[in-house]
């Protein structure tokens, strides 16, 4: 069936480091990726998306790219900081008219100062 | 816009009791679902729906059941609680086909306790 994986956590950086949260997918069809942020005690938001192959979304100085060939929507951001603090969710949405999401484990991130 | 409001936001129940939890959102949304939230394992889908007066079950419905009234409000109920149902429950809402973006927009949770 479909399914997201993501990388293991917890992870902690230091402030300023880069990021790289790892996500693949199994999917039938051709999915809309998603990438989710949980603050602290909060739902969740929509950081950022793509609906098809090489489509870069881009938020908050957060990024990723849709790799159809290697089935992986990978997040990234060049200099993170404290407030970036939070469980980040890869999800795909598959298509048809419920609109359903399956999310990935979630990955705790924790930035120190 | 208050968006998706859920209540209560945190309850403790004992095994075997029943209770409602509350979703409803104002935003005129054709789509509805809950989702459980449990420690590494993200979100899985309990229940959805497309409409008024559709639902459909998701991944793990077992002891939850749902209706959906009116477009705005899309309540959860558990039967017959049971420990293995302790987790944080969100409700969140799509716009439907011509409506938008098809973003989904969560609630801020209920965070449940069984005994």
């Amino acid at each position: 069936g479909d399914s997201v994986t993501q990388m293991e956590g917890p992870v902690t950086l230091s402030e300023e480091a880069f990021l790289t949260i790892n996500c693949t997918y199994t999917a039938t069809g051709y999915p809309s990726l998603f990438w989710y942020v949980q603050y602290p005690g909060e739902g969740l938001q929509l950081l950022l998306k793509a609906t098809k192959a090489d489509d870069k979304g881009s938020n908050k100085g957060f990024e990723a790219t849709y790799r159809k060939e290697t089935t992986s929507f990978h997040l990234e951001k060049g200099s993170v900081q404290v407030s970036d603090s939070a469980v980040y969710f890869c999800a795909l949405r598959l298509g048809g008219g419920a609109q359903k999401l399956v999310f990935g484990q979630g990955t705790r991130l924790t930035i120190n100062p | 816009n208050a968006g998706v409001t859920q209540t209560p936001k945190f309850q403790v129940l004992k095994t075997g009791q029943s209770m409602t939890l509350q979703c409803a959102q104002d935003m005129n949304h054709e789509y509805m679902s809950w989702y459980r939230q449990d420690p590494g394992m993200g979100l899985r889908l309990i229940h959805y729906s497309v409409g008024a007066g559709i639902t459909d079950q998701g991944e793990v419905p077992n002891g939850y059941n749902v209706s959906r009234s009116t477009t705005e409000d899309f309540p959860l109920r558990l039967l017959s609680a049971a420990p293995s149902q302790t987790s944080v429950y969100f409700c969140a809402s799509t716009p439907g086909f011509g409506q938008g973006n098809y973003e989904q927009y969560f609630g801020p949770g209920t965070r449940l306790t069984v005994t």
